[in-house]
């Protein structure tokens, strides 16, 4: 069965400072991978996706992830975190083509100023 | 373009009642997949409808039921309410040229005492 791991409940970074927040997943065939945000007071969000081709993938707000399929793993980075990251980040995975998503716990970014 | 919108916000009921949830879609879309989301924790695929059809169906018993209507707004439905029902519900509408991409509501937060 397919599932998605998030191992950091929590991250903290300063300001300014580079974010990566990890995800690996568990998947039989080539995986839809999504990063999704959950802000408070608002809904979720996709930040990017993966289905194929390029394993660096970029998404909005300056977030990138790349697709590591001997690792398993689908990380997000950002270089420079500003303030207005701090929210819950969630990855996901596609079940089948209808995207009926598994999601890991989600991390929580904490931003020091 | 309006987005997704879900009613109630937040409601309050207690063990063996039932609920009914609503979700308009995001204007164009024809599939509507609800999420639970216990606190603390991912949302939990529940169901998802396509042209009033259930499309596929999460690990939820069967006292968990929806509807989706000719203009592709949706119904959860939850009879014999448990504890453990209390949670963030959400709804998210998506199109098939949108290829993955969930369009997520702000969630109907139920609390069952």
């Amino acid at each position: 069965a397919q599932s998605v791991t998030q191992p950091d409940i929590h991250i903290t970074v300063s300001e300014g400072a580079s974010l990566e927040l990890r995800c690996n997943y568990s998947y039989g065939a080539t995986p839809y991978l999504f990063w999704y945000v959950q802000s408070p007071g608002q809904g979720l969000q996709l930040l990017l996706k993966y289905f194929s081709g390029d394993t660096l993938v970029q998404g909005i707000k300056g977030f990138e992830a790349e697709f590591k399929r001997s690792q398993s793993s689908f990380n997000l980075r950002k270089p420079s975190v500003h303030w207005s990251d701090a929210a819950e980040y969630f990855c996901a995975v596609a079940r089948d083509s209808n995207y009926q998503l598994i999601w890991g716990a989600g991390t929580k970014l904490i931003i020091k100023p | 373009e309006t987005g997704v919108t879900q009613s109630p916000t937040h409601l309050i009921k207690t063990r063996g009642q039932q609920v009914t949830l609503r979700c308009s879609s995001q204007s164009g879309h024809n599939t509507v997949s609800w999420y639970q989301q216990a606190l603390g924790q991912g949302p939990q695929f529940i169901f998802q409808y396509y042209r009033e059809e259930e499309n596929g169906r999460g690990n939820f018993p069967p006292r968990f039921s929806g509807l989706q209507f000719p203009n592709y707004s949706s119904e959860l439905n939850v009879n014999a309410l448990e504890l453990d029902d209390s949670a963030l519900y959400l709804c998210a509408s998506s199109a098939r040229t949108t290829a993955g991409e969930l369009f997520f509501g702000e969630g109907s937060r139920l609390t069952v005492l």
